[in-house]
């Protein structure tokens, strides 16, 4: 699975939209993008996944550029709840396997504050 | 609640003694993994199964490290004569069908070995 690139740490303002980004140059054409966010003393959460289209859910978006090349997610109106690590995961879906288990980095602490 | 189900929260340990934790996936659910997770590190993939079938061991991380499914349903996984750098999250996830569903995580069992 390709390799993904975060910034350690980001701040946002309460309200704000918080824009967080993630480089994954080598990934392949099979390759999605997911994202899960961390809770201080929970298990991950998942968030968004895509595969090269833009997608939108209730609790995020998620741009991903057209070479592929990276992406951001975008919580529209941060609040403090928000405040967690996000990890940005690339996956293959090989198409005689559905087992394969993501490989989570050290993500981006996003703190948001009032 | 319906989501993933780890138990106990929380074991104390003393270095040479040996530990079981369970997992109760989703129930729909037929793929189940589980993760280990250090202080300020992302989750650390350790073994995957699908259904009973026990499919990736290789990355549990020594023989003293064992994980079961026997009916397909819950799981356990066990680690004998505990050492102090065994103290961590151990994170259980499981999946449903579709080669890209999501991960969903319990909330883990934190291990302190003394």
């Amino acid at each position: 699975d390709a390799k993904t690139t975060q910034p350690p740490s980001m701040d946002c303002a309460e309200g704000r939209a918080a824009n967080l980004p993630c480089n994954h140059s080598t990934i392949s054409g099979n390759e999605y993008v997911y994202w899960y966010r961390q809770i201080h003393s929970q298990g991950p959460q998942y968030i968004i996944h895509g595969l090269k289209n833009n997608e939108t859910n209730e609790m995020a978006s998620l741009i991903i550029t057209e070479d592929r090349k990276s992406s951001t997610l975008i919580l529209p109106h941060a609040t403090l709840r928000d405040t967690a690590v996000y990890y940005c995961i690339v996956r293959a879906i090989p198409a005689n396997q559905a087992g394969t288990a993501l490989i989570f980095g050290k993500g981006t602490t996003l703190s948001v504050s009032s | 609640d319906t989501g993933v189900s780890q138990n106990p929260r929380h074991k104390i340990t003393k270095r040479g003694q040996n530990v079981t934790f369970r997992c109760d996936p989703i129930s729909e659910h037929n793929r189940l993994y589980w993760y280990r997770q250090t202080l300020g590190q992302g989750p650390e993939f350790l073994t995957y199964f699908q259904n009973e079938a026990q499919l990736e061991k290789s990355r549990l991380l020594s023989d003293r490290f064992s994980a079961e499914r026997p009916k397909g349903s819950f799981s356990t996984l066990e680690i004998q004569r505990t050492e102090q750098g065994d103290s961590a999250m151990y994170l259980c996830a499981s999946r449903g069908q579709g080669d890209n569903s999501p991960l969903h995580f319990g909330n883990g069992t934190r291990l302190t070995v003394t």
